[in-house]
């Protein structure tokens, strides 16, 4: 069975640097699996920061941006605001045309 | 406006079936693969489905294989997705989106519940 795993939960500091990870438990995530990561805050519906790996979506700004580290897809948020305190799903393509979301990582900022 | 709109949940035994609908507006249907995804409470995202368009390629997610079913109707811009043999794990949110890229799940609407329980 194939598992995304994503850190729990995440803390960062105003203005700090964060990376959540997204890594395979059948193997190293590449390009390939065209990661996503959406964000998602309670009681709202997920929206999408970054496909493909690395492309931020319309209207996201640049203080996100989407990489591959090692054997994982990776998450990076500079200069760390109070709004972006919520939950992070990365989405990976299976290549079969199926999909698997990673568990979330919630992220506090304080 | 690009709209999806989820329908047809509801409280259902375990064992029951459900059909979900999702009405499609403000973009040509016909040329999107689309998707559905759950959310139990307070939990995560979980991919259930996809299909293309046309109905060439399907996909389940292991755990809703041999019970769910997805389906389209191009003509009339609606997506389905037919549930059977329901467990109580299945109780979740629903959400139809549209696969704008691969990974790249927009809109969403604001989904339908589903509920199984004695």
């Amino acid at each position: 069975q194939t598992v995304v795993t994503q850190e729990p939960s995440f803390s960062v500091s105003p203005g700090g640097t964060v990376t959540l990870t997204c890594g395979l438990n059948s193997g190293a995530v590449s390009t390939s699996h065209y990661p996503t990561w959406y964000q998602q805050t309670p009681g709202q519906a997920p929206r999408i920061i970054v496909y493909s790996t690395d492309t931020r979506s319309s209207g996201v700004s640049d203080r996100f941006s989407g990489s591959i580290l090692g054997n994982k897809a990776a998450l990076t948020i500079t200069g760390a605001q109070a709004d972006d305190e919520c939950s992070y799903y990365c989405l990976l393509h299976m290549g079969s045309g199926a999909y698997v979301f990673g568990g979330g990582t919630r992220l506090t900022v304080l | 406006e690009v709209q999806l709109v989820e329908y047809g949940g509801g409280l259902v035994k375990p064992g029951g079936s459900l059909r979900l609908s999702c009405a499609a507006s403000g973009f040509s249907f016909s040329t999107y693969t689309m998707n559905w995804v759950r959310q139990a409470p307070g939990k995560g995202l979980e991919w259930v489905s996809s299909i293309s368009s046309p109905s060439t390629y399907i996909n389940y997610a292991d755990s809703v294989k041999g019970r769910f079913t997805i389906s389209r109707d191009n003509a009339k811009n609606s997506l389905f997705l037919h549930m059977n043999s329901l467990r109580a794990d299945d109780t979740a949110v629903y959400y139809c989106v549209r696969e704008i890229r691969r990974g790249w799940f927009d809109p969403w609407g604001q989904g339908t519940q589903v509920t199984v329980s004695s």
